[in-house]
């Protein structure tokens, strides 16, 4: 069974470029989260998506958006980049994003911002 | 407080050591700890789930939870060179996120 597949894996942009990142979940996983991972700040949630629809939402800004597709692929997308979003990306995917299900990550995109 | 705290180490040891790996957690509410594994330039992967409380024991490794104290325990036995990577706990948080994370300990098992 093929794992959660993120792309691209690298990307670099510069200041107020925009960028989008791409997400396939586990076959038959229908919640996708997103995170971002930096050395000082860990692992922090950015948004889930379950049925085409975001269903929760961390404490960032407008600028990081996203969504999710008919066959559960999702998409994140943050505009006006900044130096400070600098990070590694990651999609995770459960059957249902219920408490009890755990969840499954991809490799990342690492995203720098020169 | 944090919802989730977690000694981001470094921690070094001998190849065969045992190894333990430690969390504190705020809400006394949280239920599922999960443990993952992270390599360099890797996701994290799943590597333990536990319910409740009580030990759970898969090959070398062992997850427990402590309730009472809010602890949770991560041990590797016979630790390998392979091990060498950062341990990340988790639980998923009662409010609107997902999985909370500690912050992660790096873990070296020198040969």
């Amino acid at each position: 069974k093929a794992g959660v597949t993120q792309t691209p894996r690298y990307l670099i942009k510069t200041r107020g470029q925009q960028v989008t990142l791409s997400c396939s979940p586990i076959s038959g996983h229908r919640s996708v989260s997103w995170y971002q991972q930096t050395p000082g700040q860990g692992l922090q949630f950015l948004f889930e998506y379950f049925s085409e629809t975001q269903r929760n939402k961390g404490n960032f800004p407008g600028r990081f958006s996203g969504r999710q597709f008919s066959n559960s692929r999702s998409e994140m997308n943050v505009s006006t980049l900044e130096l400070g979003d600098s990070a590694l990306y990651l999609c995770a995917s459960s059957l249902e994003g219920v408490e009890g299900q755990p969840q499954h990550f991809g490799d990342g995109t690492r995203l720098s911002i020169l | 407080q944090k919802e989730v705290e977690q000694d981001p180490g470094p921690l070094s040891v001998p190849e065969g050591a045992i190894v333990s790996l430690n969390c504190t957690y705020s809400n006394s509410a949280f239920q599922y700890f999960m443990w993952y594994r992270q390599y360099s330039r890797k996701g994290p992967e799943l590597l333990m789930y536990t319910y409740s409380s009580g030990n759970k024991e898969d090959g070398r490794f062992t997850a427990q939870v402590d309730k009472s104290s809010k602890y949770i325990s991560l041990f590797i036995r016979d630790s390998q060179p392979s091990d060498s990577a950062t341990y990340l706990c988790a639980t998923p948080n009662l409010g609107n996120t997902p999985l909370v994370f500690g912050k992660g300990t790096r873990l070296s098992v020198i040969a």
